[in-house]
């Protein structure tokens, strides 16, 4: 595998279930992102990851719960969503977060999450 | 505030050019990124400008202003495959964020 891969790529969920969203990379990087993209609108960023330590939380909603358990790796996991959450979840990452922003982003295909 | 401008959709021919614009208001400048996303896929990087002026990439060429907080990509010789949204972001300052536009989403007529 190369580059960023995401699973599942589609996800069907009630506001009751609970569920996770994986992110893999295998570029070597450093930084880990997860956005959420809602049609129309700029894509949003949630959480930064910078060497497994949580750098970002651009006030998301707790429902929302991220994990990275080592540099290649991130979750999402997801709990009583609502369905405004319904939204493309996409996963990216960049080499060297210390470059303030200027590293290129990485992404992978997406998660299409629909809450029901 | 810090914001990304760029219009909605535009529609070009195939074989044609066209330009799509970006304007931005960031605090500080650290350059400004184009990305492109076909429908259902990943945003895949296009280009990176930093200083003013023109920067060409076989069909693809990205424009920068800085003085006139300004961008844009250059697509020529346009092919069907080229139909996707193009994403314009600049990073938010001295943080790992980038501010995106919504994107324009390109569509390309035979």
């Amino acid at each position: 595998e190369t580059g960023v891969t995401q699973t599942p790529r589609h996800l069907v969920m009630g506001m009751t279930n609970k569920k996770s969203l994986k992110c893999e990379q295998h570029l070597g990087h450093n930084a880990m992102y997860w956005y959420k993209q809602s049609a129309k609108k700029p894509l949003e960023l949630m959480f930064v990851y910078n060497f497994k330590e949580q750098t970002e939380n651009n006030s998301v909603p707790s429902r929302f719960s991220p994990e990275c358990p080592n540099s290649s790796h991130l979750f999402l996991h997801l709990h009583t969503l609502q369905p405004e959450d319904s939204a493309l979840y996409l996963c990216a990452s960049s080499q060297d977060p210390v470059g303030g922003g200027t590293d290129t982003q990485y992404f992978g295909p997406g998660t299409r999450l629909t809450v029901l | 505030g810090q914001n990304i401008d760029q219009p909605t959709e535009m529609t070009a021919t195939e074989g044609a050019i066209v330009q799509i614009n970006c304007t931005y208001q960031t605090s500080g400048f650290n350059g400004l990124f184009w990305y492109q996303q076909h429908a259902g896929e990943a945003p895949t990087f296009l280009s990176y400008n930093v200083l003013d002026g023109l920067e060409e990439k076989g069909r693809f060429s990205s424009f920068l202003s800085r003085s006139k907080g300004y961008s844009y990509l250059l697509l020529k010789e346009l092919q069907m495959k080229d139909s996707a949204s193009y994403l314009c972001a600049a990073p938010r300052g001295s943080n790992y964020q980038l501010i995106w536009g919504a994107g324009t989403k390109l569509i390309i007529k035979p």
